[in-house]
């Protein structure tokens, strides 16, 4: 079962900031946030995780709040090429390995 | 870094014909590796992982079986495909540099 919860679909003018929500209220204290896009009919790509702090790489940055119940994606200047589904995730532990518990995910439309 | 690959692209079986999907890893030794599936419109699910050669947990009961014969090999297969197998069929490994789990191009499968 997802942890995660995300808006369906959102828009956003070429070369805005996009800044896709997610809640995660039922997050333990040791799962990290993931978030990964998908150009359609194609793998996932990874974008950014985080575990309490904010983060930020040359994708995007990533705000988590001090509860660590929900958190923010931002792509600071977003483009036609950044139409994807956005995925929030949790990463689970196992005993062996990593477990990453998606959602249905946010259609991110960009539009010039 | 870690390359996935993945065949064949898509692919088309009959109700009741055997299945057998290779996932390949290259750039890393002894990667977790896992396979996914998703139904049109919907997140990943995990179907399998494994955390080394002959090593392989489920994570849900299923028409489907996977196996490791090698370290970067990993192998999906099915005795006899049902209707609810269709489904675009994912590989990943992991960890990578931040923890993420690298994914493979897919393979869309139809079953008629």
């Amino acid at each position: 079962d997802a942890k995660t919860t995300q808006p369906p679909s959102m828009d956003c003018a070429e070369g805005r900031a996009a800044n896709l929500p997610c809640n995660h209220s039922t997050i333990s204290g040791n799962e990290y946030v993931y978030w990964y896009r998908q150009i359609h009919s194609q793998g996932p790509q990874y974008i950014i995780h985080g575990l309490k702090n904010n983060e930020t790489n040359e994708m995007a940055s990533l705000i988590i709040t001090e509860d660590r119940k929900s958190s923010t994606l931002i792509l600071p200047h977003a483009t036609l090429r950044d139409t994807a589904v956005y995925y929030c995730i949790v990463r689970v532990p196992m005993e062996y390995g990593n477990k990453l518990v998606f959602g249905a995910g946010t259609i991110l439309r960009v539009k010039s | 870094s870690q390359t996935i690959h993945q065949w064949p692209a898509t692919l088309v079986q009959p109700v009741g014909s055997p299945l057998s999907l290779e996932c390949t890893v290259e750039g890393t030794s002894n990667p977790n590796l896992y396979w996914y599936r998703q139904a049109a419109g919907r997140g990943l699910q995990l179907l399998f992982y494994s955390v080394g050669i002959g090593q392989i947990s489920s994570e849900v009961p299923q028409n489907l079986s996977a196996s490791r014969p090698q370290d970067r090999q990993f192998i999906l297969s099915s005795k006899k495909l049902l209707l609810s197998d269709s489904g675009f069929y994912l590989c990943a490994g992991g960890p990578g540099r931040a923890y993420e789990q690298y994914f493979g191009p897919g393979t869309r499968l139809t079953v008629t």
